[in-house]
């Protein structure tokens, strides 16, 4: 069954709004979880990795300030996309690590958001 | 994390074992590697992983050379639903770090 969650599955906004998308792990408490993006024919490129109780740390060219992450609880970590423009339409995937055993990765089903 | 090459694209008859080749020369003595897949438009599946011994699971099997150098993913019966983009990723085990996806593999199950 599924071990992460996102929502929503897709949303289409208007250029210059702001989006929110979840992610919950429902297997196991995540004290970590990543934001990746991924373009049309790309692959997934990591954005940030989602600390609960304390700041996100982004990678290199991710602005901060317009990708707002906040990890409330050790089972949902958000993703606010602000002034949202069409160049940040794109899909976009959480991930959660397994805490014991392999560490494998879980992914979630994506979002792919529109921005018209 | 050390860098992998996997070829574009592969071709493979359904009900055939699918093999993946991976290239991860330059791998260091604590990095597994791992497989993922991604079926178009959704988000990436968990494979198997393994550090230096050959691993199987229900879904696969992934052979690793002696020098770790490379290794092969294998989907003993390949069917139509495991047409998908093969990532193989090496990096370390429980580092909590976010994973670096390459281009993968495309393999494509003809029927």
């Amino acid at each position: 069954g599924a071990v992460v969650s996102q929502h929503p599955s897709w949303v289409i906004c208007k250029s210059g709004t702001s989006v929110k998308i979840e992610c919950r792990s429902l297997d196991f408490q995540a004290t970590t979880m990543f934001w990746y993006r991924q373009f049309p024919k790309q692959s997934l490129m990591l954005m940030a990795t989602s600390n609960e109780g304390s700041k996100a740390t982004y990678e290199q060219g991710v602005e901060k300030d317009k990708f707002l992450i906040n990890h409330a609880s050790l089972t949902l970590s958000t993703l606010t996309v602000t002034s949202a423009h069409p160049e940040d339409s794109s899909f976009y995937i959480c991930s959660v690590e397994r805490p014991s055993g392999g560490h494998e990765q879980y992914f979630g089903p994506g979002t792919r958001l529109t921005v018209t | 994390d050390a860098k992998t090459t996997q070829p574009p694209s592969m071709d493979c008859a359904e009900g055939r074992a699918a093999n993946l080749p991976c290239n991860h020369s330059t791998i260091s003595g604590n990095e597994y590697v791992y497989w993922y897949r991604q079926i178009h438009s959704q988000g990436p599946q968990y494979i198997i992983h393994g550090l230096k011994n050959n691993e199987t699971n229900e879904m696969a099997s992934l052979i690793i050379t002696e020098d770790r150098k490379s290794s092969t993913l294998i989907l003993p019966h390949a069917t139509l639903r495991d047409t998908a983009v093969y990532y193989c990723i090496v990096t370390e085990k429980g580092g909590a770090d976010g994973l670096t996806f390459g281009k993968g593999t495309h393999l494509i199950i003809q029927p």
